[in-house]
C-alpha cells in the first residue's frame, strides 16, 4: 500500500509527558501537512511543509508543539508536556505539487488520550 | 478568517432515498473544495476535488457542485446504500490549508 501512512495509531500518555507521532507521506509528495481533530469536530490545521521547509504554523501549534521534516520525506510531529487538552487526532495530508492546489491525501490518524 | 458551516449536522434515510449536503463557507478566495468522507475512528477518504474554475464534478453516484461567488457548496449522493453510512466533510482550500466544516453525519437504513 503507498498511502500516508502514520505510527502509532493509538497513544495513550500521562499529563506532562513527552510524545512524537511519525507520518510518511505518498512517495513523492513534495507536500505534508499536520491537522488536528477533537471529537465531533472537523480537522483543523496545524502546519505545512513543502519539502523539508516548514512553510506556515497555525496560531494552534503552541510553543509546546514542534514539527519536522528533516529530509523532506517523512515528518514527527512532537509535544511536550502534554496537557489534557491535547487529547485529540492528529491527521497527516500528503500532496503533490501541481498547476493548481492538488488533492490532499490523509493517512488514517494518530488518536492521543492523555491522562 | 474562513469559517466553513455544514447543513444539516446529522441525517438519517432509508436506502435508495438520495442525500443533500450543504456547505457554505465565508471566504470566496478559495483555489478549490474539496468532499471527504470520514468513518468512525478512521482518517478521510477524499471523494471529489472542484477547482474554482468550475461549477460541478461528478465521480458515480457523486455530484459535488460549487458556487464560488455566494460561498456555497453541494454534495448530492444517488440512490443512497447503508454502506454510505459515514461523516462527510467539506472543505475550502485557500493558501496550502483546508478549512474544515464540522460535517454531516449520515446513517443511511437498509
Amino acid at each position: 500500500d503507498t498511502g500516508v501512512s502514520q505510527d502509532p495509531r493509538h497513544k495513550i500518555t500521562k499529563r506532562g509527558q513527552n510524545v512524537t507521532f511519525r507520518c510518511d507521506p505518498i512517495s513523492e509528495h513534495n507536500r505534508l501537512y499536520w491537522y488536528r481533530q477533537t471529537l465531533g469536530q472537523g480537522p483543523e490545521f496545524l502546519t505545512y511543509f513543502q519539502n523539508e521547509a516548514q512553510l506556515e504554523k497555525s496560531r494552534l501549534l503552541s510553543d509546546r508543539f514542534s514539527a519536522e521534516r528533516p529530509k523532506g520525506s517523512f515528518s514527527t510531529l512532537e509535544i511536550q508536556r502534554t496537557e489534557q487538552g491535547d487529547s485529540a487526532m492528529y491527521l497527516c495530508a500528503s500532496s503533490p505539487i501541481g498547476q493548481t492546489q492538488e488533492t490532499q491525501y490523509f493517512g488514517p490518524g494518530t488518536r492521543l488520550l492523555v491522562l | 478568517k474562513q469559517e466553513v458551516t455544514q447543513i444539516p449536522a446529522a441525517l438519517s434515510v432509508p436506502e435508495g432515498e438520495n442525500l443533500v449536503l450543504n456547505c457554505s463557507f465565508t471566504d470566496s478566495a478559495i483555489y478549490n473544495l474539496q468532499w471527504f468522507r470520514q468513518d468512525p475512528g478512521k482518517g478521510l477518504t477524499s471523494l471529489l476535488l472542484i477547482q474554482s474554475s468550475q461549477r460541478e464534478q461528478t465521480s458515480g453516484r457523486l455530484n459535488a457542485s460549487l458556487d464560488k461567488s455566494s460561498g456555497r457548496s453541494t454534495l448530492y449522493i444517488a440512490a443512497s446504500q447503508p454502506g454510505d453510512s459515514a461523516t462527510y466533510l467539506c472543505a475550502p482550500a485557500a493558501g496550502n490549508k483546508l478549512t474544515f466544516g464540522g460535517g454531516t453525519r449520515v446513517l443511511v437504513k437498509p
